[in-house]
């Protein structure tokens, strides 16, 4: 079945402690991008990759960083979490970037840092 | 900011009525897309309609664009209380921007 894993489902952490969400696709997808959502902020986007070895910043990328050494994984790494970085994470993909193609996302992980 | 901005921020309606979503944006775009998000999930891609486009169906959705408005519907005929969502509208733009969403419609279909 096509789709776009993200572990965990959920996570609670405190300030300061490295944190990584993993996301992995299994549709051969050149792009993949990383997005948090909030209340009354919708989605913003963190940063996203439009094939291996190539990330961009997105709208708010402060406080992540990402890698792509393989095309299908992108994983979503948090150096020092902050209680600002609590919110639902979502990992998307797509096959010929986001142009042309419709973004598939995963299930989401909420994380939580106190 | 590109954002797009769906209205109303929240709708509710009978089991059997249609529902109708609206999407603004601000600068040209090359295509459109509609995305539903049952409360907590990912979301799912219902509809892309393309500059050059007016209007496309897809079973219960009807999707239009009035690019000299900026604007786009959706509407969803004799809704259910399965369609229970939040509707977001990404919008794309030119080069390899990337998709711009914005705040979402939160519909409640009332059985």
């Amino acid at each position: 079945e096509a789709q776009v894993t993200q572990n965990p489902r959920y996570l609670i952490t405190v300030t300061g402690k490295k944190l990584t969400v993993t996301c992995s696709q299994n549709m051969n997808h050149e792009y993949m991008s990383w997005y948090r959502q909030d209340p009354g902020l919708g989605l913003r986007q963190i940063y996203y990759s439009m094939n291996v070895e190539v990330t961009d910043k997105g709208d708010v990328p402060e406080g992540y960083k990402v890698s792509r050494k393989e095309k299908r994984n992108f994983p979503l790494i948090l150096e020092s979490p902050s209680p600002n970085q609590t919110s639902l994470y979502f990992c998307a993909s797509s096959s010929l970037g986001t142009l042309k193609s419709p973004l598939h996302f995963g299930n989401g992980t909420r994380l939580t840092v106190t | 900011s590109q954002q797009g901005e769906e209205d109303p921020q929240a709708l509710s309606i009978q089991e059997g009525e249609n529902a109708t979503m609206n999407c603004s944006y601000k600068t040209s775009i090359n295509n459109l897309q509609w995305y539903r998000q049952n409360s907590g999930r990912g979301l799912v891609h219902l509809i892309l309609i393309r500059s050059n486009e007016r209007e496309k169906h897809s079973g219960r959705l009807r999707v239009t664009l009035d690019t000299s408005k900026k604007s786009s519907s959706l509407l969803i005929t004799a809704s259910r209380a399965a369609d229970t969502a939040s509707y977001f509208c990404a919008t794309a733009h030119s080069g390899n921007t990337p998709l711009v969403f914005g705040k979402g419609t939160r519909l409640s279909v009332i059985a």
